[in-house]
């Protein structure tokens, strides 16, 4: 079947626009996790869904990042007021079974959104 | 506090020779350790996990709690393993967070 999907793949913008990153989990996958991957850097945590709730949203940086997962499914990942320093490897995967990844809870990732703000 | 630090960024190594990557973590008690990989153009894929003992591609890792390390190793270095490499750490401390190295870039050369 189809992996995880992620649109846009590019997506450039001025600083202080608004953007939304779209991710499209693997059917019935019911976790679903946000990173974000800074040049030169490893993935880093930012919020994690079981179903449709936030269960864990402690690795968004700051209040103008925001993520929604309204039927438990698709994802989107909104940021405010982008700065320069936002641009970076946008990251989702998905897990078959609720809760943190474990070796018995697989994350499957997407291709990633790449976001430069100019 | 939890951490995975992968001390070379950079890699290369000639085809045949044996190669390691290494990795190593700081946490406090029983982790869960992996090797993540990405090849050119491709997603971020699961190499190995520590807890199934297994050999992917010819890579092996084994969890060193008295070093804190968890290298990945192969004896004989193949083109197609080129990649960047990244090892990552879960457990029960860090909750529903997966922490991630900062990758190591392995080149073999023909």
């Amino acid at each position: 079947g189809a992996g995880v999907s992620q649109t846009p793949s590019n997506k450039v913008t001025e600083k202080g626009k608004y953007v939304e990153l779209r991710c499209d989990p693997i059917s019935g996958h019911t976790a679903l996790y946000w990173y974000r991957q800074s040049l030169g850097q490893g993935p880093e945590f930012l919020i994690y869904f079981q179903g449709t709730g936030a269960a864990d949203d402690s690795g968004l940086p700051n209040d103008r990042f925001f993520a929604v997962r309204p039927e438990g499914s698709v994802s989107t990942l909104k940021i405010q007021r982008t700065e320069r320093g936002d641009s970076a490897v946008y990251l989702c995967a998905s897990s078959p079974v609720s809760g943190r990844p474990s070796s018995y809870n697989e994350q499957f990732f997407g291709p990633g959104t790449r976001l430069t703000v100019l | 506090a939890q951490r995975v630090t992968q001390p070379e960024k950079l890699l290369s190594v000639f085809k045949g020779a044996p190669v390691e990557l290494k990795c190593n973590y700081s946490y406090s008690g029983s982790p869960e350790l992996f090797w993540y990989v990405q090849y050119s153009r491709q997603r971020l894929q699961l190499l190995l996990r520590h807890i199934s003992r297994e050999s992917i591609k010819g890579f092996t890792a084994d969890l060193n709690k008295g070093e804190t390390s968890f290298h990945l190793k192969k004896p004989f270095a193949q083109e197609e393993d080129s990649a960047m490499y990244y090892c990552a750490l879960s457990g029960r401390n860090t909750g529903n967070q997966f922490y991630f190295g900062t990758g190591t870039s392995l080149t073999v050369i023909p």
